[in-house]
């Protein structure tokens, strides 16, 4: 039961171009959404966040978007650069009977290379 | 840096033997999780700890997993008889309590078992 799926494994981006990684969930419960990069032998790395009463949200080259009627968020990465070649991972977590644990769902991830 | 530190990085066991993981977070986080990674996939919720108290735990987690936070600091897993399959990345994050708050992640603990 995949509650939140990346149903892209990869993608090749040109510097300089945007990046566009999406992300679908099935739980209508999920309120809290969040962008991670990974790294090759490293924990993944909080990249942004937007709340459920949000959607758009914005931080500097990274945007994210939330779209609760589709149950769809893209991360946009513009513009794309060499460095930000990485995995990344979309996550949602939920308020449960009033109280939020924090607890994480993963999507499987994106492969993004951005070729220089 | 006092990001979270987990340690070993890397452990190699022989199929059957136990295998202890150490977790320090974040020291004004009270929120402990612990996550597993394997080859091409997200990281998957194993448990959870608010201080020392362990609120929730994962049906991944089979009774040959234990995991501790004694004084609600540092957090240790433990995998007795291990099996090929427990072969991942295990992870640790930590946050603060609170709504919306983001999980800060650990290098993970690559554990193969041979």
């Amino acid at each position: 039961d995949q509650q939140v799926k990346q149903n892209s494994p990869s993608l090749s981006v040109q510097e300089g171009r945007i990046s566009i990684l999406n992300c679908d969930y099935t739980n209508s419960m999920f309120d809290y959404f969040l962008w991670y990069k990974k790294y090759p032998a490293e924990g993944p790395t909080f990249l942004i966040s937007i709340s459920s009463i949000k959607d758009k949200n914005e931080d500097g080259r990274f945007t994210v978007f939330l779209n609760k009627s589709a149950k769809h968020l893209s991360l946009h990465i513009v513009p794309s650069q060499p460095g930000d070649s990485a995995v990344y991972f979309c996550a949602a977590s939920a308020v449960a009977g009033g109280t939020s644990y924090g607890k994480l769902t993963f999507g499987q991830g994106t492969i993004l290379t951005v070729h220089p | 840096d006092t990001g979270v530190s987990q340690n070993p990085r890397h452990k190699i066991t022989k199929r059957g033997q136990n295998v202890t993981f150490r977790c320090d977070p974040i020291s004004e986080h009270n929120r402990l999780y612990w996550y597993r990674q394997t080859l091409g996939q997200g990281p998957e919720f194993l448990t959870y700890f608010q201080n020392e108290a362990q609120l929730e735990k994962s049906r991944l987690l089979s009774d040959r997993f234990s995991a501790e936070r004694p004084k609600g600091s540092f957090s240790t897993l433990e995998i007795q008889r291990t099996e090929q399959g427990d072969s991942a990345m295990y992870l640790c994050a930590s946050s603060v309590q609170g709504v919306n708050t983001e999980a800060f992640f650990g290098q993970g603990t690559r554990l193969t078992v041979v």
